[in-house]
């Protein structure tokens, strides 16, 4: 079955603790997406990427990180630079970046401890 | 640029009637238009999309939404609402390489 795929489904933090949050597609998309949740705010873009080894700033991208050495892989790591890291984290793929529709994962929600 | 509301963060419907959640949007380029559900604590879905193809958009579960450039709107609805379509339902707008999506409308079905 193809899909995208998010470990782990809750990920817990450390004060001055980096975490990195995974996704993986196997849907051939080129272009990938992550995005933070927050209640009542719907869902806002932390970083995108159109192509491997290519990837853009979103509306919220400090205190975020992002690589894309693979089609089928966007890591994003939170870093301790990020002072307020908790909700719900969503990949998402799409076969381009225009008007296409966005495929999204189960999700990661990460706490604080 | 682009921007979405969705008017009323929550709407709660008795089993059987009419679902109507709001949508205005706003784009400087003719809009693709979508609805996304989420179930909690899961991903989004697709719900419907509009491409200007036609501006009555039939999608999944038998929800649908109509285009209205005059209104800026692309409000959705459901004949008749069942339990399982309680979740959070998120309209958004794509002009170009980013996607723009809505605050979202929780949706409660009375039973």
């Amino acid at each position: 079955d193809g899909g995208i795929t998010q470990s782990p489904k809750y990920l817990f933090r450390k004060e001055g603790q980096n975490v990195t949050l995974s996704c993986e597609q196997n849907l051939n998309h080129d272009a990938m997406y992550w995005y933070r949740q927050d209640p009542g705010q719907g869902l806002r873009l932390i970083y995108y990427s159109q192509i491997v080894n290519d990837f853009q700033k979103g509306d919220i991208a400090e205190g975020y990180s992002v690589s894309r050495e693979k089609k089928e892989s966007f890591p994003l790591t939170v870093t301790s630079a990020q002072k307020n890291p908790t909700a719900f984290y969503l990949c998402a793929s799409s076969i381009g970046t225009e008007q296409e529709t966005q495929y999204f994962g189960p999700g990661t929600r990460l706490l604080v401890l | 640029a682009q921007s979405v509301t969705q008017l009323g963060s929550h709407v709660s419907v008795s089993e059987g009637a009419l679902v109507l959640l709001r949508c205005n949007y706003s784009s400087s380029v003719p809009p693709y238009l979508f609805w996304y559900v989420q179930y909690p604590n899961q991903g989004l879905q697709l719900l419907l999309k509009y491409t200007s193809a036609a501006t009555l958009v039939k999608g999944i579960n038998g929800f649908e939404a109509e285009f209205k450039k005059s209104e800026t709107s692309f409000h959705l609805t459901k004949p008749s609402a069942h339990m399982s379509d309680a979740a959070e339902y998120f309209c958004a707008v794509s002009g170009g390489f980013k996607t723009i999506f809505g605050a979202g409308t929780r949706l409660f079905v009375k039973a």
